[in-house]
């Protein structure tokens, strides 16, 4: 059975650094690309960023460029996002999901709440 | 970027009916789209892939249509489970693109 479980995340003050993680099981983690996936309270679904499946190349929406680094580390079977410079907009429950390049996201973590606030 | 637009935001309709659901590109993502079911405090779940692909364990009752700029979403004959809020979603370009989704609601 396909698992993502998503960590990290909590309240954080505007301009702080939270770093989430997102454990993946039954599935070959290294041959899929992965991706962050946030959605506002009450808002619609954002795409954040995504990983190829070495590492080699990552994407990421450009109201986070610059602030946001995607990562992840095949042997533990993990992804990252390490979140600086946190702003109120920023506030989401942020998923990881799996994706296949030019496809659909076809699995997905439970999401981890992130709330900036002072 | 390319903008994914929704028709209806909501819609009200009984167990039994039939729902259909519209999506549109600003521009032609060929047969790139993809269409999410999210229930309240859930994840996400994927239905259907590239246009009209069932995702394994998704009844036959949701279909999909559409090619270019137009797309569909068809649940035959709605049921308690499906009140929720549908997705569409381009996987053509950069960035990945959503909807701003279709609530579903009971009549």
């Amino acid at each position: 059975e396909v698992q993502l479980v998503e960590s990290g995340g909590g309240l954080v003050q505007p301009g702080g650094s939270l770093r989430l993680s997102c454990a993946a099981s039954g599935f070959t983690f290294s041959r899929y690309w992965m991706s962050w996936v946030r959605q506002a309270p009450g808002k619609g679904l954002e795409w954040v960023a995504n990983i190829k499946e070495d590492g080699s190349e990552n994407y990421y929406v450009d109201s986070v460029k610059g602030r946001f680094t995607i990562s992840r580390d095949n042997a533990k079977n993990s992804l990252y996002l390490d979140m600086n410079s946190l702003r109120g907009d920023d506030t989401a429950v942020y998923y990881c999901a799996s994706m296949i390049f030019g496809g659909p996201f076809d699995y997905w973590g439970q999401g981890i709440l992130v709330i900036v606030s002072s | 970027d390319i903008q994914m637009t929704q028709s209806p935001s909501s819609l009200s309709a009984s167990v039994g009916d039939r729902v259909t659901i519209t999506c549109r590109a600003s521009q032609s993502i060929s047969t790139y789209l993809n269409w999410y079911q999210q229930k309240p405090g859930k994840a996400p779940k994927l239905l259907i892939y590239t246009v009209s692909s069932l995702q394994s364990g998704v009844p036959s009752r949701f279909s999909g249509s559409g090619s270019g700029t137009d797309f569909t979403l068809t649940i035959s004959s709605l049921q308690p489970e499906d009140f929720a809020t549908y997705y569409c979603q381009q996987s053509h370009t950069a960035p990945r693109t959503f909807g701003q989704g279709t609530q579903v609601e009971i009549k």
